[in-house]
């Protein structure tokens, strides 16, 4: 089946430092997402990025499907960024069914 | 509009007892899963359903059941539980590619 891997596993930054998180992939998808769990383990949609660059807020991603991989970058990072970062997809032709990376364990230090 | 509600937020049980968790969505959306979760570790896929009568096993479905009746409910069985059961469960739905999900059930099977 198709590998998720993001890397780093963990980070830990100060307030107000930038940051980015990447997600390779095996195979080709036709679905990425990007979700953050916070520290009471709730899931929130990021973005929906299977190619090309989003943008909201404080937060963007890119993907370039063709090498396979995307990007999460975070600017002036606060504490309530602190949270898992999972990068999710699901198999180009296949169903809606999303394989997730074990995700990036980010520490935002006042 | 409550989106993705499950209960019960967190069950004990013991080994071979079974129980039934819960998943509602007041979206209509058609594609509903159950996802698990365990330390260390992104959300796996156990089962999932496009639409009211339709259902499928993801990744891992072993000792899970599942139905669609309606188009609001997807509840998950655990027929007879056993300790690799303990995990978070998460329930999601699907609306144009994006996953949205529940606030979890943390199960314990002692």
């Amino acid at each position: 089946g198709i590998q998720v891997e993001q890397s780093p596993p963990d980070l830990i930054l100060q307030e107000g430092a930038n940051s980015t998180l990447r997600c390779n992939f095996s195979d080709s998808v036709n679905n990425l997402q990007w979700f953050h769990q916070n520290p009471w383990g709730q899931l929130i949609n990021l973005f929906y990025i299977p190619s090309g660059t989003k943008q909201n807020g404080r937060l963007s991603a890119t993907t370039v499907a063709t090498e396979r991989y995307s990007l999460l970058y975070i600017s002036s990072s606060q504490t309530t960024d602190s949270g898992v970062y999972f990068c999710a997809v699901n198999y180009k032709g296949g169903s809606e069914k999303l394989v997730f990376g074990k995700g990036t364990k980010l520490t935002v230090n006042p | 509009n409550a989106g993705v509600t499950q209960t019960p937020k967190f069950q004990v049980l013991k080994t071979g007892q079974s129980m039934t968790l819960q998943c509602a969505q007041d979206m209509n959306h058609e594609y509903m899963s159950w996802y698990r979760q365990d330390p260390g570790m992104g959300l796996r896929l156990i089962h999932y359903s496009v639409g009211a009568g339709i259902t499928d096993q993801g990744e891992v479905p072993n000792g899970y059941n599942v139905s669609r009746s309606t188009t609001e409910d997807f509840p998950l069985r655990l027929l007879s539980a056993a300790p690799s059961q303990t995990s978070v469960y998460f329930c999601a739905t699907i609306r144009a590619y994006e996953q949205y999900f529940g606030p979890g059930t943390r199960l314990t099977v002692t």
